[in-house]
This record gives C-alpha cells, sequence and structure tokens, in this order.
C-alpha cells in the first residue's frame, strides 16, 4: 500500500498572492495528476506529469503552474489567486499512464479573501 | 461542451433498493470508464471500471452496464446501504493517461 500527502490541509491566501500546494506520493508511481474540485463540476485537470522528467497541461491549466521535482513529488502553484475563489485542490498518482487506477490525496481547500 | 454527463444530479434511495446512477458521454474514442466514489473529507477512490470492450462488469452490489451504440452507461447499486451514501463520478478515458470527469450524482440511502 501507499499513501499521498498533501500540503497544507487548508490554505488562505489574499487576491493576487501567489500559492504553493504541495503533493508526495510513496506509491512508486510514474504518473501524478493535480485536479481542481469546485463544488457540483465535478473533477477538472489542471496538470499532470507521466513520468519524472515530464509536464503536461490538463483542460485548466492557465493561471497555475506545475513542477515535479522528483518522482514522489509534485507541486503546484496559483500565480495569481483570484478573490472569492474557493476550490478543493486534489492531487493523484498511478502506476502509468495506461488505464491505471489514479489514487487521490485528501486534499487541500483554498480560500482566497 | 462537456464531455460526461451524469444524472441524476442527486438520488434518494431506501435501504434495499437499487440505486442507478446514469452517464453518457460525446467521444466515441473513449474506451476506459472508471466509476469514482467520493466521501465528505476524502478524496475519490476507484469502485469499479470497465472497458469498452464489455457490455457488463460486476464487482459485488455494483454493476456498470455499458452500451457503447448510444455511448451510454450506468451503475446500479443492488441492496443499498447507508455506508453507500456518497458522490458517484463517472470518468472517461483512453491510453493517453487522462480522465474526464462527469460533475457527480450525490446518493443518500436512508435506513
Amino acid at each position: 500500500g501507499g499513501i499521498i500527502t498533501q500540503t497544507p490541509k487548508f490554505l488562505i491566501g489574499q487576491e493576487g498572492q501567489k500559492l504553493t500546494l504541495k503533493c508526495q506520493q510513496n506509491f512508486n508511481h510514474d504518473t501524478m495528476y493535480w485536479y481542481r474540485q469546485d463544488s457540483g463540476k465535478g473533477l477538472r485537470l489542471i496538470y499532470y506529469s507521466i513520468t519524472e522528467n515530464d509536464l503536461q497541461k490538463g483542460d485548466l491549466s492557465e493561471g497555475y503552474d506545475a513542477s515535479r521535482e522528483k518522482k514522489s513529488s509534485f507541486s503546484l502553484t496559483v500565480t495569481s489567486a483570484q478573490k472569492n475563489e474557493m476550490a478543493v485542490f486534489l492531487c493523484a498518482s498511478s502506476i502509468d499512464s495506461f488505464y491505471a487506477e489514479q489514487f487521490f490525496g485528501p486534499g487541500t481547500r483554498l480560500t482566497v479573501l | 461542451q462537456q464531455q460526461v454527463r451524469q444524472s441524476p444530479q442527486s438520488l434518494t434511495v431506501w435501504e434495499g433498493e437499487t440505486a442507478i446512477l446514469n452517464c453518457s458521454y460525446e467521444n466515441s474514442a473513449f474506451d476506459y470508464f472508471p466509476w469514482y466514489q467520493q466521501f465528505p473529507g476524502e478524496g475519490p477512490a476507484l469502485l469499479i471500471a470497465i472497458r469498452s470492450v464489455s457490455d457488463k462488469k460486476e464487482d459485488g452490489r455494483f454493476t456498470i452496464f455499458f452500451n457503447k451504440r448510444e455511448k451510454k452507461l450506468s451503475l446500479h447499486i443492488t441492496d443499498s446501504q447507508p455506508g453507500d451514501s456518497a458522490t458517484y463520478f463517472c470518468a472517461v478515458g483512453a491510453n493517453t493517461g487522462k480522465l474526464t470527469f462527469g460533475h457527480g450524482t450525490i446518493l443518500r440511502v436512508h435506513p
């Protein structure tokens, strides 16, 4: 078994602020993902990384940057937080990118004042 | 354009009844259809998945029925239990690593 750790659990920021969310997995998985979950809107893919040196944009990448520092860690940066923004950011990993089960972390809840 | 549609938005059933959750998609290139279950405060977890070569996948009380021609699938939960109360997401994918999720169905099972 393994676990995905997301830090911080709660993040409160100011409008225009640059904010970084971190994700660590100990599954030894190749592929990692960042999703945004808004109430009633499902999960939308922001960035994903198929292997350690790869980075690919998802459907919602504008306003975000990502970095795969090493195989076990994947961070997401909100480049300029939007006022009244509220969402949960979910990190996931899978053994590879071919029809593999994605394992999710518990999420980081972002509030922008 | 919403690629994956789920219905109903929410569903309430009594304990012991069968809950039916529906999903449809636009792009016939998708060939992998997982369902994820999410409890409040947690990340989603894979419940059951089907590939397009099959029309049915069963795992205990959970069954996926898949209609490739109509681009529709459904998740049947038989003998529903209060512990099944959660949000269920239908997703679609191919061998690219990307999944596209629907908006989810909130299921409540009353004892």
